[in-house]
C-alpha cells in the first residue's frame, strides 16, 4: 500500500514571494505519477502539476515547479511570485501500479497568502 | 465545456435514514471516482468505475454504501441507514482512459456535504 505524507498543516507566504511545501511518499511500485491539486474555498480540486516517476525533470507550470527525489521520495511543490488566489488547500497525491489510477492523498497543507 | 457536477451540494438528514448522492461526469470520460473527504480520515478512495462496472469498490467503508453507474454516464452513491460517522464531503471525479490509466488528470465536482444528525 502507498502512504503520502504532508508534514505541513499550514504555511504562509507573502504576495509575490516563494513558498515551498512539502511532502514525501512511500511505495513499492516502479512505475507511478506524482500530483499536487489545489483545493480552493469552492472545495472544487484543481490540478497544479503532475510529475511521472520515470522522468528525471522536473516537472513545470508557470509559476509552480517540483522538486522530484526519487531516492528520496520527496516530491515538494514551490509557488514563485505567489499570488492571493493561490491561497487554498494543497495536495499531494500518488497513483501507479494496479490502482486505476484512484488518488492516495496526503493529509493537505492549508496555504495562506498575506497581501 | 461543463466540467463534473454534483448534486445535491448539501445534504442535512436524520441519522437511520438513506441518502442518494449523484455525480454527472465530463461527457466522453469513462473513468469515474468517488472520494471521501473528513476531518478525521482526510480524502478517502471510495471506488472506481470503468464505464458501467465497477473493478475496485475496495474503498467502501462498509455494506450500507453502494454506487452504480447507468449508461457510462451518471453515477449514484447510495448510503444506507446513515450514520453520524458517515458525515463528510463525498467528491467525484471523472477522467478519459488511456492505456497508462494512472497518470490521467481527474477532474473534480464541487462535492456534496453530507450531515447526519
Amino acid at each position: 500500500a502507498q502512504t503520502v505524507t504532508q508534514s505541513q498543516p499550514e504555511m504562509s507566504v507573502q504576495e509575490a514571494e516563494t513558498v515551498t511545501l512539502s511532502c514525501t511518499y512511500d511505495t513499492s511500485e516502479s512505475d507511478y505519477y506524482l500530483f499536487w491539486y489545489k483545493q480552493p474555498p469552492s472545495r472544487q480540486m484543481i490540478l497544479v502539476i503532475r510529475q511521472e516517476a520515470y522522468k528525471q525533470q522536473n516537472a513545470t507550470e508557470n509559476r509552480f515547479s517540483v522538486n522530484f527525489q526519487k531516492a528520496a521520495k520527496s516530491f515538494s511543490l514551490k509557488i514563485s511570485d505567489s499570488q492571493l488566489g493561490d491561497a487554498a488547500m494543497y495536495f499531494c497525491a500518488f497513483a501507479g501500479g494496479t490502482s486505476y489510477g484512484k488518488l492516495t492523498f496526503g493529509q493537505g497543507t492549508i496555504l495562506t497568502v498575506h497581501p | 465545456g461543463a466540467g463534473v457536477s454534483q448534486s445535491p451540494s448539501n445534504k442535512v438528514t436524520e441519522k437511520g435514514k438513506d441518502v442518494e448522492l449523484r455525480c454527472d461526469p465530463i461527457s466522453g470520460h469513462t473513468a469515474l471516482y468517488w472520494y471521501r473527504q473528513s476531518l478525521g480520515q482526510g480524502l478517502e478512495f471510495l471506488i472506481y468505475f470503468q464505464g458501467n462496472s465497477a473493478p475496485d469498490k475496495s474503498g467502501l467503508p462498509s455494506d450500507r454504501f453502494s454506487a452504480e453507474r447507468t449508461g457510462g454516464s451518471v453515477s449514484t452513491l447510495t448510503i444506507q441507514r446513515t450514520q453520524q460517522e458517515d458525515s463528510a464531503v463525498y467528491l467525484c471525479a471523472s477522467s478519459l482512459e488511456r492505456t497508462e490509466a494512472f497518470g490521467n488528470e481527474q477532474f473534480f465536482g464541487p462535492g456534496t456535504r453530507l450531515t447526519v444528525l
